[in-house]
């Protein structure tokens, strides 16, 4: 059983360039939850989806950043016209429909921008 | 609002010793509790959760933690260290009245081990 998927693992961007991060949720978990780690920080939520539906994006920045999580394939976080302060590592996390607490986390995606 | 704090951000214990990572948390309600482990540049791994129940909780290679309501604490034990211990720890916690989805991480302890 596979685990939660992200691709890709690193990837660097000049500023302004647009940031396409794709989550593939375990086998069964129908929720996607996305978090950033700063450098030297631990992980802070940014959204909270399930197919086709955005259930909490308190944590996600006003403007630039979207996600989306469509009824056919990956989770998408994307961030347009990125900035240096962008850079951080990217989490997706997932979990089955009836245990929200019960998250489990991809290897991440290590976004440099240039 | 939810917090939790990470007392140390790095520790550095000889191998074969006692490893105590310090985490308290504020919550209007006791929450979920989690301790997770991350390796460099990987993911983050669960050691263990509290949710309801026996307060001292079991996890992976060879970690426990204690839920002490009163203390508002969670710290995580391992009697004795060992180098494939060194990573980064983190410390979390969720809400209840919401299932949980929303998980508050720590700062992190990163943990050194000395042979």
């Amino acid at each position: 059983n596979a685990g939660v998927m992200q691709n890709p693992r690193h990837l660097v961007r000049r500023r302004g360039q647009e940031a396409r991060l794709r989550c593939s949720p375990m086998k069964g978990h129908s929720h996607v939850y996305w978090y950033r780690q700063l450098p030297e920080e631990g992980l802070k939520f940014m959204v909270y989806l399930q197919k086709e539906n955005i259930i909490d994006e308190s944590g996600m920045p006003k403007e630039r950043f979207s996600a989306e999580f469509p009824k056919e394939g990956p989770s998408i976080l994307r961030i347009q016209q990125v900035v240096r302060g962008d850079s951080a590592a990217y989490f997706c996390a997932s979990s089955p429909a009836g245990a929200k607490n019960e998250q489990f986390f991809g290897p991440g995606t290590r976004l440099t921008v240039l | 609002a939810q917090s939790v704090t990470q007392l140390g951000s790095h520790v550095s214990v000889s191998e074969g010793a006692l490893v105590l990572l310090r985490c308290n948390y504020s919550s209007s309600v006791p929450p979920y509790l989690f301790w997770y482990v991350q390796y460099p540049n990987q993911g983050l791994q669960l050691l263990l959760k509290y949710t309801t129940g026996a307060t001292l909780v079991k996890g992976i290679n060879g970690f426990e933690a204690e839920f002490k309501k009163s203390e508002t604490s969670f710290h995580l034990t391992k009697p004795s260290a060992h180098m494939s211990d060194a990573a980064e720890y983190f410390c979390a916690v969720s809400d209840r009245d919401t299932g949980g989805f929303k998980t508050i991480f720590g700062a992190g302890t990163r943990l050194f081990v000395k042979a």
